[in-house]
């Protein structure tokens, strides 16, 4: 089984529709999640982190679910430059001299294409 | 701008000839880390450095060796790079549990 597992896309939708992104993680010790983007040939972008209470951003929202290690992304009123591809993230997180610092495991990303 | 600075953006080598990428930050961050990604893969951790301290991922081919001769900087040495290590390298930083900030990536092309 896979660290990190996103739906496998792709995914095409028009534009203003609502599109959800779930995720799902092996490790019940992550400490941190985050959704990346990341356009054609550049490198990944953070969008947003995701919080246990769920947080949202704009168009965006992300929600946590511990208990199941689940991850989702919600994105409201689609427009064409929300055309990516979106990584799922987890900091499994590390210690040195007991200080915790991140090492990010990415999942496979899904493909959003926004169709006018 | 930028923050994380990565050159060349474009490298291409021979087979078996060393390359060497460099990553650069002005975030005074104190993690830096390395990582591969090939088409339409997630970007694979290769090693990270917190402070002067390395650390490798336990499938990084001894091929991939890295220095970070100061806080700023940061260097991906390739010693016999072969035609499967064709890839995006990407350079990221970051604050202890903090988000990683990427650098532009160099595509890297073996002749």
């Amino acid at each position: 089984r896979k660290e990190v597992e996103q739906d496998p896309g792709p995914f095409n939708v028009p534009e203003g529709a609502t599109v959800a992104f779930n995720c799902t993680y092996s490790n019940s010790a992550s400490q941190s999640f985050f959704w990346y983007r990341q356009d054609c040939r550049k490198e990944p972008k953070l969008l947003m982190s995701v919080y246990s209470s769920g947080n949202e951003d704009g168009r965006f929202t992300a929600q946590l679910n511990r208990a199941s290690q689940y991850i989702s992304l919600l994105i409201r009123d689609s427009k064409l430059s929300d055309s990516a591809t979106y990584l799922c993230v987890v900091n499994k997180g590390s210690s040195a001299g007991g200080t915790s610092y991140g090492k990010l495991t990415f999942g496979q990303g899904t493909i959003l294409t926004v169709h006018p | 701008d930028a923050m994380v600075i990565q050159n060349p953006r474009y490298q291409v080598t021979q087979f078996g000839k060393p390359v060497t990428l460099s990553c650069s930050q002005t975030l005074n961050h104190n993690v830096m880390y390395w990582y591969q990604q090939k088409s339409s893969q997630a970007p694979k951790l290769l090693f990270h450095y917190y402070d002067k301290d390395f650390n490798n991922e336990a499938d990084t081919p001894d091929n991939f060796q890295s220095r970070r001769p100061n806080t700023s900087f940061c260097f991906l040495d390739i010693r016999s790079p072969g035609l499967g290590d064709a890839a995006m390298y990407l350079c990221a930083t970051s604050r202890v549990a903090q988000p990683q900030h990427f650098g532009d990536g160099t595509r890297l092309s073996i002749l």
